[in-house]
């Protein structure tokens, strides 16, 4: 069992779409990274949470420790959006596990 | 530098051959990352350095793969003997302590 799961693995959604992507782990960590991956493989960090919610722009990302879950959110859909989504947390040595990613592609 | 740099950003290598990739972090960020990244797979952590010294080389696969910083800056991961299955992207990140800062990837295709 991956210590971190994501999903879906991939999602394609209209224009305007509410997005929901999560995250399930299976370790203790000491912080969640949600991060964005475009063709060619350059990664961008979008939030490093260890509580509660956080808020950038149209995404939104909260985690849940009890539960170990996130999820991360974009609101108002735009196909500038498609990327591959990562979630990875960090343990207390700041080595980060990667899930496998959620594809998403926003169609116009 | 603005971010995190690494060279080159795609390099084609027959198998058996020797590569050395590189990654500039950003200045003044001690802590320094390697992952690689298969097809359809999430990154997976290879080495990870505090200042000159790796702290955690757990993740390097085998003895073909070597890392060097020698005056805690820039770094070099180095693939000796390449196998068609180290075809990957290399991502390295740097950090200050917390957030972690990406690279752009070197994609690495061995024939």
């Amino acid at each position: 069992k991956n210590e971190v799961e994501q999903s879906p693995q991939n999602l394609t959604a209209q224009e305007g779409e509410f997005i929901t992507i999560n995250c399930s782990y299976s370790v203790g960590i000491s912080a969640l990274h949600w991060l964005q991956q475009h063709p060619g493989g350059g990664i961008v960090s979008l939030f490093m949470l260890s509580s509660g919610k956080k808020k950038h722009g149209r995404l939104i990302a909260t985690i849940n420790i009890q539960e170990k879950h996130s999820s991360l959110h974009i609101t108002a859909s735009h196909p500038r959006d498609s990327a591959v989504y990562i979630c990875a947390v960090g343990g207390r040595d700041d080595k980060i596990i990667f899930g496998k990613g959620t594809r998403l592609h926003i169609l116009p | 530098g603005a971010g995190v740099s690494q060279t080159p950003s795609n390099k084609v290598t027959e198998k058996g051959k020797y590569v050395e990739l590189r990654c500039d972090p950003i200045s003044g960020h001690t802590a320094l990352y390697w992952y690689r990244q298969s097809l359809g797979q999430g990154p997976e952590f290879l080495i990870y350095f505090q200042g000159t010294g790796a702290a955690d080389d757990s993740g390097l696969p085998n003895d073909r793969f070597f890392a060097v910083r020698p005056e805690g800056s820039v770094s070099t991961l180095k693939i000796q003997r390449t196998e068609r299955g180290d075809s990957a992207v290399y991502l390295c990140a740097s950090s200050a302590g917390g957030t972690q800062y990406f690279g752009p990837g070197t994609r690495l295709t061995v024939l």
